[in-house]
């Protein structure tokens, strides 16, 4: 299985702030990545396929970028609606694995 | 549009086997070619893919838990199913069921997921 890596864990942010979490595969997924928003009780949004490409109707202010096994997802501008849970996840191949996630706090 | 409704007891025995449904409406699985997927959650854990189906019944299962995975698709009632047999409290999860984003590949992001349903196993 491939593995996928996130960082940090937690991240603490204050409304305004840029924001950046980091993707690691364990090996190769050329641009076969997602990023997904999750808010308590709630299933998982996708957010970025494709690695960079934005789902529709996804704010502007996210964005990602990457290849091969190093990604990244940020935030330009963090609004009071984006503190959430994050996750990467790789598809290039069976099992879709995803990373431990990143949990986005209000510093 | 199309929506995901998962459906099954909440509760399950140890050793028993865990049973789901996928229900999906505004749209048709058979018409649609779809690699349609399972995922779970621990509770205040990250995200776990089990398995996928393609409408014609060809199945891809995580081999960490292929020995007791069956999905299985229902056509006739726009539905597929999980069964996970011998379960045991590291089965207790939010289980969601999920479209992939485009019909083209046989992994995919999942673009449309089902609100989830807990699954807790406990004698």
């Amino acid at each position: 299985d491939i593995q996928m890596t996130q960082s940090p864990s937690t991240l603490s942010a204050s409304v305004g702030d840029r924001v950046t979490i980091t993707c690691r595969a364990s090996q190769s997924i050329s641009t076969w990545l997602a990023w997904y928003q999750q808010k308590p009780g709630k299933a998982p949004k996708l957010l970025i396929y494709k690695a960079s490409s934005l789902e529709s109707g996804v704010p502007s202010r996210f964005s990602g970028s990457g290849s091969g096994t190093e990604f990244t997802l940020t935030i330009s501008s963090l609004q009071p609606d984006d503190f959430a849970t994050y996750y990467c996840q790789q598809y290039n191949s069976y099992p879709g694995t995803f990373g431990q996630g990143t949990k986005l706090e209000i510093k | 549009q199309l929506q995901l409704q998962e459906s099954g007891p909440g509760l399950v025995k140890p050793s028993e086997t865990l049973s789901l449904t996928c229900t999906v409406s505004g749209g048709s699985i058979s018409s649609s070619h779809y690699y349609w997927g399972w995922i779970r959650q621990p509770p205040g854990k990250g995200l776990e893919w089990i398995g996928s189906i393609y409408y014609s019944g060809s199945t891809y299962y995580n081999p960490s838990l292929k020995s007791r995975v069956t999905i299985f698709v229902d056509t006739s009632m726009n539905q597929f199913s999980l069964r996970l047999s011998s379960v045991t409290a590291a089965d207790t999860a939010v289980y969601y069921c999920a479209r992939p984003r485009s019909s083209s590949r046989a992994a995919d992001a999942f673009d449309i997921w089902g609100q989830g349903t807990m699954v807790t196993v406990s004698s």
